[in-house]
């Protein structure tokens, strides 16, 4: 099973600030990863997928970059909307299953 | 509309067994694979395992593997996730997700259900 790690588990950010997540692969993936959002009472929506694409109608202030084991989720200004727990995924086809990282919860500093 | 739906909230006794369904529209629900994931309370994203609609075939999280099962009716573009016992650390909520292509291959989730509740208590 590859084990996707995240950091920080939380990350204390002001409004209009830049915020920095990671997520580490423990062996390769490729570039097959998914960053996920999930605001409080909500399901899980797509961000990011093939690492670095950005989503239908996911603002340009999210990006992603990485590839192989090292993954980085990077949101440049936040607004108050973007408070919420990410997510990583890999679907990389081997071993044949899904994992997901163990959440960053980004909050209001 | 393509969305999926899924069941409402249910409260269960330790032993009791439970179905919760997802309901795929707006697309050709045997055309893509249905996965189930678990989140407990306060905790993270765990994917449980999936499902092909057009055969039944699954694949299961070896973390799950034979204390659920996932079915589906093609018939009415439902897909299913039971227990036969439940136990209190069945406590959590449940999302179904399609993925973004209509392959065997694994895929990011492009759609989510809203999820539904499981208590699990004596």
């Amino acid at each position: 099973e590859i084990v996707m790690t995240q950091s920080p588990a939380t990350l204390s950010v002001s409004p209009g600030e830049r915020a920095t997540l990671s997520c580490r692969a423990s062996q390769s993936v490729s570039s097959n990863l998914a960053w996920y959002q999930q605001k409080p009472g909500q399901a899980p929506g797509l961000l990011i997928y093939g690492a670095s694409t950005r989503a239908t109608g996911i603002p340009a202030r999210f990006s992603g970059s990485g590839s192989g084991t090292e993954f980085t989720l990077t949101i440049s200004s936040l607004q108050s909307e973007d408070f919420a727990v990410y997510y990583c995924q890999q679907y990389n086809n081997w071993p044949p299953m899904y994992t997901f990282g163990q959440g960053t919860k980004l909050e209001i500093k | 509309e393509v969305q999926l739906v899924q069941s409402g909230a249910e409260v269960k006794k330790p032993g009791e067994s439970l179905r919760i369904s997802c309901k795929g529209s707006g697309y050709s629900f045997t055309s893509y694979w249905i996965s189930w994931v678990r989140q407990m309370p306060g905790k993270g994203l765990e994917w449980m395992g999936r499902i092909d609609p057009s055969d039944s075939y699954t694949n299961y999280s070896p973390s799950f593997q034979g204390h659920v099962t996932i079915s589906a009716d093609k018939s009415i573009s439902t897909a299913y996730l039971q227990w036969s016992s439940l136990k209190a650390s069945d406590t959590a909520m449940y999302y179904c997700a399609r993925p973004r292509y209509s392959t065997s291959t694994y895929w990011y989730f492009d759609l989510w259900g809203r999820g539904t509740l499981v208590t699990v208590s004596s």
